[in-house]
């Protein structure tokens, strides 16, 4: 148990559909970040929040929307995925300091797109 | 570009020392994270280096170069719950994590 929660766990959704993942920290922390993990490939940093302001979006395509309504909480919000989306999502949390603060890691969300 | 380089699976037997590699080519250091992920699981934090030199923790230790842009996990006493991948990263200088692929340890009896 890292202090990092993420639901769903499993999530199976359409190309149509709309879906919400969620993450909440225990931590206190004021940074929270989503990845996506694909398999045999590096993690891919989505989004960062510093004091629920975004501060980094590396590309992400506008199909996947983040929101950080207060520093506990992080969701990443999904319609009309494509297949290729599918991978473990990853949320993760830190104490910016602006230095090598350590991340946190949630247990993730499989996400399949069919 | 910046990039990681770790191998992308190792074998080693219970009871054993297994070394796992990292070479990093990145725009600046700010220190090297190794992390432990088992399958379908919350990746956890193993040991951060920013300075030369050997840091030991148990029966893990991490070895880090900077001149060479070299670190290594070394696990000793091995395992069957170290089965797992080890992931390697690097804050650059806008203290950006880089990672690597992950290197999947698979310990056998």
């Amino acid at each position: 148990e890292t202090g990092v929660t993420q639901t769903p766990r499993h999530l199976v959704m359409g190309m149509t559909n709309k879906k919400s993942l969620k993450c909440e920290q225990h931590l206190g922390h004021n940074a929270m970040y989503w990845y996506k993990q694909s398999a045999k490939k590096p993690l891919e940093l989505m989004f960062v929040y510093n004091f629920k302001e975004q501060t980094e979006n590396n590309s992400v395509p506008s199909r996947f929307s983040p929101e950080c309504p207060n520093s506990s909480h992080l969701f990443l919000h999904l319609h009309t995925l494509q297949p290729e989306d599918s991978a473990l999502y990853l949320c993760a949390s830190s104490q910016a300091s602006g230095g090598a603060e350590t991340q946190y890691f949630g247990p993730g969300t499989r996400l399949l797109v069919l | 570009g910046q990039n990681i380089d770790q191998p992308t699976e190792m074998t080693a037997t219970e009871g054993a020392i297994v070394q796992i590699n990292c070479t990093y080519q990145t725009s600046g250091f700010n220190g090297l994270f190794w992390y432990q992920q088992h399958a379908g699981e919350a990746p956890t934090f193993l040991s951060y280096n920013v300075l030369d030199g050997l840091e030991e923790k148990g029966r893990f230790s991490s070895f880090l170069s900077r001149s060479k842009g070299y670190s290594y996990l070394l696990l000793k006493e091995l395992q069957m719950k170290d089965s797992a991948s080890y992931l390697c990263a690097v804050k650059d200088s806008n203290y950006q994590l880089i990672w690597g692929a992950g290197t999947k340890l698979i310990i056998k009896p």
